[in-house]
């Protein structure tokens, strides 16, 4: 079983609705969770940062963690055609040291 | 957030050749910088771990003499490809961790490399 699993998409939605991206693990040392974002031949852009199980918002994102049942999520809002990229969940353990990268969820908003 | 930048963005080069890709923290210092590399469509695949002034820590399978890695100043990593072969044509992307932050970690826009 793989650290990090996403499903990888595509993910296709039309403009204007909430996407769902998900990501489960299994090491329970991680604590920390980021989500970024990477258009095509572009590095990864942090989004969104957290910590402890709960929701958590920013505009038109909200991440929310679940640590009991091990799975996270990113929501965003009223989604745009610019929100087409390659979603990656990546959980970080307390120690500050590996992160561990989720495969990326493909998303494409279609306008 | 923070600014990490990579130099060069695109770089061409016969088999055989030694290749330098800098990453710099632009507005902060970084004492752990990693190095990254993806294949198209893949995710991810972590090369190595860069604690400014020690040696490099490699992960598995990963050839330490092939991919150099120097951070010789809290700002300033670097990634040299040496003896560059065609299988070595890849993204390189290198981020970097803010110094007693809370672990957040920021990516340069990446180095695509292509040997000829």
């Amino acid at each position: 079983q793989k650290e990090v699993e996403q499903d990888p998409g595509p993910l296709s939605v039309p403009e204007g609705a909430i996407v769902s991206l998900n990501c489960t693990y299994s090491n329970s040392a991680f604590q920390y969770f980021m989500w970024y974002r990477q258009y095509s031949r572009k590095g990864p852009e942090l989004l969104m940062y957290t910590y402890s199980s709960g929701n958590k918002e920013d505009g038109r994102f909200t991440a929310q963690v679940d640590k009991s049942s091990k799975y996270i999520s990113l929501f965003i809002r009223d989604s745009q055609p610019s929100d087409s990229a390659t979603y990656l969940c990546a959980p970080l353990e307390a120690s500050y040291q590996k992160v561990t990268f989720g495969t990326g969820t493909k998303l494409q908003v279609i306008p | 957030g923070a600014v990490v930048s990579q130099h060069p963005s695109w770089v061409i080069c016969k088999s055989g050749t030694s290749v330098k890709i800098e990453c710099r923290s632009l507005d902060f210092q970084a004492t752990t910088m990693f190095w990254y590399r993806q294949f198209p469509k893949q995710s991810l695949m972590l090369m190595a771990t860069s604690n400014e002034g020690s040696k490099a820590t490699y992960e598995q399978g990963v050839e330490k003499d092939k991919f150099l890695i120097n951070h010789a100043s809290l700002t300033l990593s670097t990634l040299t490809v040496t003896s560059a072969h065609p299988e070595d044509s890849s993204f390189y992307i290198c981020s970097a961790r803010t110094s007693g932050s809370s672990g957040e970690l920021f990516f340069g826009e990446g180095s695509r490399l292509t040997v000829l």
